[in-house]
């Protein structure tokens, strides 16, 4: 059971919009805690598409966005394109875990 | 460009202990970052395991807390992992990592399968 609650799957066509919520509690998220999101592809170690609930490295496109609210976080990613299916992890700080969680991760299917 | 890499046995007997290394370049280990790792079971998500900062806290996941050790050696500017009494559900691609409370984990070692069979 993960920390960080994130839907199983969400899918959308080439050009439309998805969004991936990700939702914590008083002890991660709702602490202040900053929400960083990950792409993960079979076979290559995740990376990072956005980073302090808002920021993007350098090299990811402006297609990526994040958002954070209360105890929960949401990526966006805007002109869906079939490069962007795979899997999202949001992650974040627990203090009462006194450690690292991660989401429960959603498939982004471009259909 | 710091760049992490992992070292160990891609197989480990059911009851024994899983030993990894990971050779960092690019940076000292004696910086102020945490240095750790994460674990991805096949088909499953990612799962912190433990993270270190040299010189002070050392940071456990509770459910791993038990079988968990991570040391460094910054002669050699390596951290390693050991965690003992495995089973199948120890099977996974291993990781290490650098992070901070704040920041993401980034960078990422290329990840190195360990399974637990006998």
């Amino acid at each position: 059971q993960s920390v960080l609650t994130q839907p199983p799957s969400v899918s959308g066509a080439p050009g439309q919009r998805v969004t991936i919520s990700c939702t914590g509690s008083s002890s991660n998220i709702g602490a202040n805690y900053d929400v960083h999101w990950y792409q993960s592809l079979p076979g290559t170690a995740p990376r990072v598409v956005v980073y302090r609930n808002n920021n993007r490295p350098s090299g990811v496109p402006a297609r990526f966005s994040g958002s954070k609210s209360g105890s929960s976080a949401s990526l966006a990613i805007t002109g869906l394109q079939a490069d962007d299916e795979a899997d999202y992890y949001c992650q974040s700080f627990d203090r009462s875990l006194s450690g690292w969680v991660f989401g429960s991760g959603t498939k982004v299917t471009v259909l | 460009q710091v760049q992490l890499q992992e070292s160990g046995p891609g197989l480990v007997k059911p009851s024994e202990t899983l030993s990894l290394k990971c050779t960092v370049s690019g940076s000292s280990i004696n910086t102020n970052y945490f240095w750790g790792w994460v674990r991805q079971p096949p088909g499953r998500g990612p799962e912190w395991i433990v993270s270190l900062f040299h010189g002070g806290s050392t940071y456990y996941n509770p459910s791993l807390r038990s079988r968990v050790t991570m040391s460094v050696d910054t002669s050699k500017n390596q951290f390693s992992l050991t965690l003992t009494s495995v089973s199948a559900a120890d099977t996974a691609v291993y990781s290490c990592v650098r992070g901070t409370i704040f920041d993401p984990f980034d960078p990422w070692g290329q990840g190195t399968l360990v399974t637990v069979s006998s």
